[in-house]
């Protein structure tokens, strides 16, 4: 099983529709999770990280679940810019030490959103 | 304040050729890393740096050099350039491990004929 693993996609949803993208993890001793939006041809960007309670910035929600390892991300009212690739992040060890500098990146899950 | 930046932004090579990549980052971060990102593969860590000093193989790290030649600059050197380095390049930062943002350069855009 990868480490971390998406959907590809590609999601074609319409403006103002409601979408979520899954991303599973295979170590369940993994400590940090964070969603990245990479648009074509640029450098991928925070778009926010994953807390244990789950959280909400706007029109995006993200949730843990730690019982099936995996994460999610909900865009709600889905608007032509959001019309990018979603990288699932995940730091694969607890704490501070060497490991956790290292992160491991989803391939991407795909959204295109039509007017 | 530039965040992450990277030279060249595009570059073709011969088969044999070498070339150093070069990436620098104006936030006073601690660590550093080089990712290539290839289709269908997603984001594979080379090498990183998690302080000036230090240097750590990723994933991926056959074929390629690193230096961290100071807290700033971390560069990625190809000694012998192959088809299979035909990738995109991205250099990125970050203050340290743990929950911090990482911010990725602008990339270089490889091709290896």
């Amino acid at each position: 099983r990868k480490e971390v693993e998406q959907d590809p996609g590609p999601f074609n949803v319409p403006e103002g529709a409601t979408v979520a993208f899954n991303c599973t993890y295979s170590n369940s001793a993994s400590q940090s999770f964070f969603w990245y939006r990479q648009d074509c041809r640029k450098e991928p960007k925070l778009l926010m990280s994953v807390y244990s309670s789950g959280n909400e910035d706007g029109r995006f929600t993200a949730q843990l679940n730690r019982a099936s390892q995996y994460i999610s991300l909900l865009i709600r009212d889905s608007k032509l810019s959001d019309s990018a690739t979603y990288l699932c992040v995940v730091i694969p060890v607890r704490g501070s030490g060497a490991g956790s500098y290292q992160l491991t990146f989803g391939k991407g899950t795909k959204l295109s959103v039509i007017p | 304040n530039a965040g992450v930046t990277q030279t060249p932004k595009f570059q073709v090579l011969k088969t044999g050729q070498s070339m150093t990549l070069q990436c620098a980052q104006d936030m006073n971060h601690n660590s550093m890393y080089w990712y290539r990102q290839d289709p269908g593969m997603g984001l594979r860590l080379i090498y990183y740096s998690a302080s000036e000093g230090t240097t750590d193989k990723g994933e991926v790290p056959n074929g390629y050099n690193v230096s961290r030649l100071n807290k700033r600059e971390f560069s990625l050197r190809l000694e012998s350039a192959a088809p299979s380095q035909t990738s995109v390049y991205f250099c990125a930062s970050r203050e340290r491990g743990g929950l911090e943002e990482q911010f990725f350069g602008p990339g270089t855009r490889l091709t290896v004929l």
